[in-house]
């Protein structure tokens, strides 16, 4: 049984550039959330998908979307990159029934140069 | 303001000897649910216990404990025994009903057991 598998592990980016990360939830979960951990601190919500919609978003600019597929796995954007958006990018998945019960991916770190 | 507060931002130790990180939280909701989390170099967290509001009695497994104390808004976690695989940064986190599913997290302890 798969965990929370994200794609790619690392990433360079340059300022102004787009960023695409991906997703794939642990087998029979159906939400997806992201994160966003800045180097020294905790995960930040970014927004969670559940039915290929955004249910819920936390403080970040329009700049962050994300998407989700009938598959259940889930993108996150990032357009016009900035410095500060160097971080490690948690994805997260659960069941909707259990919603508290939330598996974390190994992250990707994106730095923007 | 900050909902989930980690004050000890690092702290190290000998092996065998017993720490305890602390966690103290905020929230005005009545239902909600209190994480600690594992983060090893490698970067994926790990889940190490969930408790809800209702119930404050205390955990242990293993090595790890858990005190809940309401009153006081805190969840603290401690190590016994401590060994060099414990070595990782560890972050407590608080999830309110009525916030959805939105995880909060502390800024993390990053613990260090020497050998």
């Amino acid at each position: 049984d798969a965990g929370v598998t994200q794609s790619p592990t690392h990433l360079i980016k340059t300022r102004g550039q787009q960023v695409t990360l991906r997703c794939s939830p642990k087998s029979g979960h159906d939400t997806v959330s992201w994160y966003q951990q800045a180097l020294g601190q905790g995960p930040q919500f970014i927004f969670q998908y559940y039915e290929e919609e955004e249910r819920q978003r936390g403080n970040f600019p329009d700049r962050f979307s994300g998407h989700q597929f009938p598959n259940y796995s889930s993108e996150l954007n990032v357009n016009a990159l900035l410095l500060g958006d160097s971080a490690l990018y948690l994805c997260a998945s659960s069941f909707e029934r259990s919603p508290y019960e939330q598996y974390f991916g190994p992250g990707t770190r994106l730095t923007v140069t | 303001a900050q909902k989930v507060t980690q004050a000890q931002t690092e702290i190290s130790v000998v092996e065998k000897e017993d720490v305890t990180l602390d966690c103290v939280y905020e929230t005005r909701d009545t239902t909600y649910y209190l994480f600690w989390y594992k983060q090893p170099p490698s970067g994926e967290l790990v889940f190490l216990i969930r408790r809800n509001s209702f119930d404050e009695q205390n955990e242990i497994s293993g090595r790890y404990s858990w005190n809940f104390q309401k009153s006081t808004s805190s969840f603290n976690f401690t190590i016994t025994a401590s060994q060099v695989v414990d070595s990782a940064v560890y972050f407590c986190a608080l999830s309110e009903a009525s916030k959805g599913n939105q995880f909060y997290f502390g800024t993390g302890t990053s613990l260090t057991v020497i050998p």
